[in-house]
């Protein structure tokens, strides 16, 4: 099984729907992360968590929400999607700990949502 | 601003041959810098760090990357690519703006011919 799981791996959806990825994590990382990768503008911060009760926006966080629901679990929601979030969505864990891991990120195989 | 920086969309390169990746960055403080992989319809994989230390740091699947802190650039390497090292590579630094967290580039496609 992978380290972190994303849910679901594709999605097409329509304007002004709610929309919601999962992700979980079994690394037993505090850290976890949502980015978004578009061509040419490589990967984004939206939202990141450092334990459960830290939430923190990122650069591209208007349109988004997120909620951490425990140690393994950070998900993000599209409340009203539209066409322009069309794009590929990563969840990212990492450790606080000192020591060769340090600062490494450990990603999803990525969530891609098409909004029509 | 904090930020990173690739300068290629796309790198060719013959099998056999060197590469080379670019990536130069802006941070305030000593930067911790990282090199991820990302294959087709896969998560980035990570390659190599440089925290502190020595300049020129050994990552996976023979990869290296060379700090240089004058031209505050962290290019990545490879002696002699191969055709499986096509790919998209994206370098990234660690920032500290509300809380550490990793800002990446925009990527370059590496396509290794045969």
């Amino acid at each position: 099984d992978a380290d972190v799981t994303q849910t679901p791996r594709n999605r097409i959806t329509k304007t002004g729907k709610r929309i919601m990825l999962e992700c979980s994590q079994t690394k037993g990382h505090d850290r976890m992360y949502w980015y978004r990768q578009d061509p040419g503008l490589g990967l984004r911060l939206i939202y990141y968590s450092f334990d459960v009760k830290d939430i923190n926006k990122g650069e591209i966080s208007d349109g988004y929400s997120v909620s951490r629901q425990a140690q393994a679990k950070f998900s993000l929601s599209l409340e009203s999607a539209i066409p322009n979030q069309t794009a590929l969505y990563f969840c990212a864990t990492s450790d606080t700990a000192s020591g060769s891991g340090a600062n490494v990120l450990t990603f999803g195989a990525g969530s891609r949502l098409t909004v029509l | 601003a904090q930020s990173v920086a690739q300068p290629e969309d796309q790198v060719n390169v013959a099998e056999g041959n060197p590469l080379t990746v670019k990536c130069t960055y802006s941070v305030s403080g000593n930067p911790y810098l990282f090199w991820y992989v990302q294959y087709p319809n896969r998560g980035l994989q990570f390659l190599l760090k440089y925290i502190t230390g020595d300049n020129l740091v050994k990552g996976s699947y023979g990869f290296e990357a060379e700090f240089n802190k004058s031209q505050t650039s962290f290019h990545l390497k490879k002696p002699s690519a191969l055709v499986s090292d096509s790919a998209l590579y994206f370098c990234a630094v660690r920032v500290n703006t509300g809380g550490f967290k990793t800002i990446f580039g925009a990527g370059t496609r590496l396509f290794v011919k045969a």
